[in-house]
């Protein structure tokens, strides 16, 4: 299958600093990326999605100025949490779906685990 | 909005015997896909096994197989001859034209 890469993959910070996640698709072109976060023993919430040149769509409830979204490419797609505070710690998972394929199956980065103090 | 919905928060199942895992879903759409994930400790999700709402037959791959009952909207995943490593989290997913929302997910342990 695809293969979808997430850097870095944990990363410690100080309240109020920026931290800037990555995600990759390697082998495959990405018109759409999505960014989930998970609790821990939760399911995955939709954060926000990505499209390729255009403005990301957030969910009822995220900050878009908090968790700023960039898709500059057809395989790169960056969050950003801004001044990230210990509330925002979490797992992120990036997710991409292969363009052309309205039906295409979504693939999974490793994740990020961020832990503000 | 569509819902999906997993009832059993923890599950096990003794090595090399069958388990079932139950997902609903709640759409008014006729045109979706599902999915069960599994997400073990590494926290990697792994695509288990994906069904068309338009296909009648039921998905299988190897070990894994689904219970797709439209009308019911139910989506049950079965595991044969559980093996150790299928101990982890499993979500079941749905998507339609739009993005995947996730059910709750159940932990299955696998016990030697």
């Amino acid at each position: 299958g695809a293969v979808v890469s997430q850097h870095p993959s944990w990363v410690i910070c100080k309240s109020g600093t920026s931290v800037k996640i990555e995600c990759r698709s390697l082998d495959f072109q990405a018109t759409t990326m999505f960014w989930y976060r998970q609790f821990p023993k939760q399911s995955l919430m939709l954060m926000a999605t990505s499209n390729e040149g255009s403005k990301a769509t957030y969910e009822q409830g995220v900050e878009k100025d908090k968790f700023l979204i960039n898709h500059a490419s057809l395989t790169l797609s960056t969050l950003t949490v801004t001044s990230a505070h210990p509330e925002d710690s979490s797992f992120y998972i990036c997710s991409a779906r292969e363009s052309g394929l309205a039906e295409g199956t979504q693939y999974f980065g490793p994740g990020t685990r961020l832990l503000v103090l | 909005a569509q819902t999906v919905t997993q009832s059993q928060p923890e599950m096990s199942v003794q090595e090399a015997e069958t388990v079932t895992l139950s997902c609903t879903y709640d759409t008014s759409e006729s045109d979706y896909y599902l999915f069960w994930y599994k997400q073990p400790p590494s926290r990697q999700m792994i695509l288990v096994i994906r069904q068309e709402a338009y296909k009648q037959q039921n998905a299988t791959e190897n070990r894994f197989s689904v219970n797709f009952q439209k009308a019911a909207k139910s989506f049950s995943l079965k595991i044969s001859d559980s093996q150790l490593g299928d101990a982890a989290m499993y979500f079941c997913a749905y998507r339609s034209a739009g993005d995947m929302r996730f059910g709750a997910g159940t932990r299955l342990t696998v016990k030697p």
